[in-house]
Formats: C-alpha cells, structure tokens, sequence
C-alpha cells in the first residue's frame, strides 16, 4: 500500500509568512494527491486537487507542486484564517490515505 | 450539500448506522467517502462507495474492512455507513465527503456536517 509521510508535524509562522507543508510518499505516483485546511470543529475544506489545481473559491496564496515522490503545500503570505491543521490526500490506489496532519500556529 | 445523521452515544457491543443525504446536489455519478476522526487525532480514511452502480462497487481501508460496511439506498439518495460490534476506540467524528468528479480518483470537495459517534460502558 502507498504511505504518505507528512511534514512538519508542527509549524510555527506569523502572519504574512510563507510556509510549506510536504508530503512523501512511498513510491512514485502522478498528480493524485489533494490537500485539505481544517480548523477546529469543522469539516475538512478542500484546497488543492491533482497535486496543484487549486479548487474553486480558494485563495490564490495557496499552491501546489510535485516532484517525484516528493508533494509540497505552499502558503504565500499567511493570513490569520490560515492558522489550522493541513493534511494531504492520496488517491492513487486503494486504499487511500491521509498524511499525519500539519498544525499550524500562531508563532 | 451533504447532511448527516445526528450523534448517537452508545454501548460497547453495539451497532450504529450513519446516513449521509444529499440536499440540493446529486449523488449518484459521485463516489462517497467515509472518513474517521478520533479525539485530537487526525483524519483516517475508511472507505468508498458507488452510488452509480447499485452501490456494489466498494473498497475498504485494511482496518475497516470487514468492521464496517457502506450501503446506497436509491430511492432516498442516501448513503448509510453501518457500524457494527462498536468498541471505546471507536469513539470518533464520522465524515461522508462526495467526489468532485465522476471518477473515484477524484478528490473528495463536500463534506458532511460530521457525526459524533460516542461508545461508552
């Protein structure tokens, strides 16, 4: 089964930062990867789909890349909605699987 | 969107079934996802469902499968995640989440509200 390893776990920034969050995944795949935002006592929200699509209604400061095995998350300019937990998705084959989650806080 | 069955408190042992309806947008050439979220944990995911073929087509994550089970009822356009012979550990929100597209590869954009699922002796 394809593993994702997410990283950081925890990620301290302040607004107006750029963070990136990454995840590795145990072998080599294309584009089926998505990232989601949840903030406490909400549902998942989707953010980017096939690896660097962004969805509809997102902020542009959000992005997506891949190379290799290798996915990264990218937030340009942190705004303090953004402070939240980040996780990835592949859909790749079955079984899917979310990454570990990344936390990020308010440094 | 997609509107879940209330919270249910429950004993070990016991079963619960979630439903997961679609109001004001369509499910049948949509997959659906089910999701798990443990206390302070993060998010786990379940398993998939077709709607578009009677609900026969169904894969499992190796931890849930043969746990849990997910069923499409077309005449309600529901989708019912059966949870049998619960135990503490599975005290969790459960999610539904309906792919963007009509390919099971395609991420899963809208959520259900969540059901909190609570087992306790």
């Amino acid at each position: 089964d394809l593993q994702l390893t997410q990283s950081p776990s925890f990620l301290s920034a302040s607004v107006g930062d750029r963070v990136t969050i990454t995840c590795r995944a145990s072998q080599v795949f294309a584009r089926h990867l998505a990232w989601y935002q949840q903030r406490p006592g909400e549902a998942p929200r989707l953010l980017i789909y096939d690896a660097s699509t962004l969805h509809s209604g997102v902020p542009s400061r959000f992005s997506g890349s891949e190379s290799g095995t290798e996915f990264t998350l990218t937030i340009s300019g942190l705004q303090p909605e953004d402070f939240a937990t980040y996780y990835c998705l592949h859909l790749y084959d079955y079984p899917y699987a979310f990454g570990q989650g990344t936390k990020l806080e308010i440094k | 969107q997609l509107v879940q069955s209330g919270p249910e408190v429950t004993i070990p042992g016991a079963s619960v079934r979630i439903s997961c309806r679609a109001s004001g947008l369509s499910l049948p050439r949509h997959f659906i996802h089910a999701v798990r979220q443990s206390p302070g944990q993060g998010l786990e995911w379940m398993g998939i469902i077709d709607p578009s073929v009677g609900g026969t087509n169904t894969h499992f994550a190796p931890s849930f499968q043969g746990r849990v089970s997910l069923t499409w009822d077309p005449s309600t356009a529901t989708v019912f995640l059966d949870l049998p012979a619960l135990q503490s550990e599975d005290t969790a929100i459960y999610y539904c989440a309906r792919s963007l597209g009509d390919t099971s590869d395609d991420a899963p954009d809208i959520w259900g509200q969540g059901t909190v699922v609570t087992v306790s002796s």
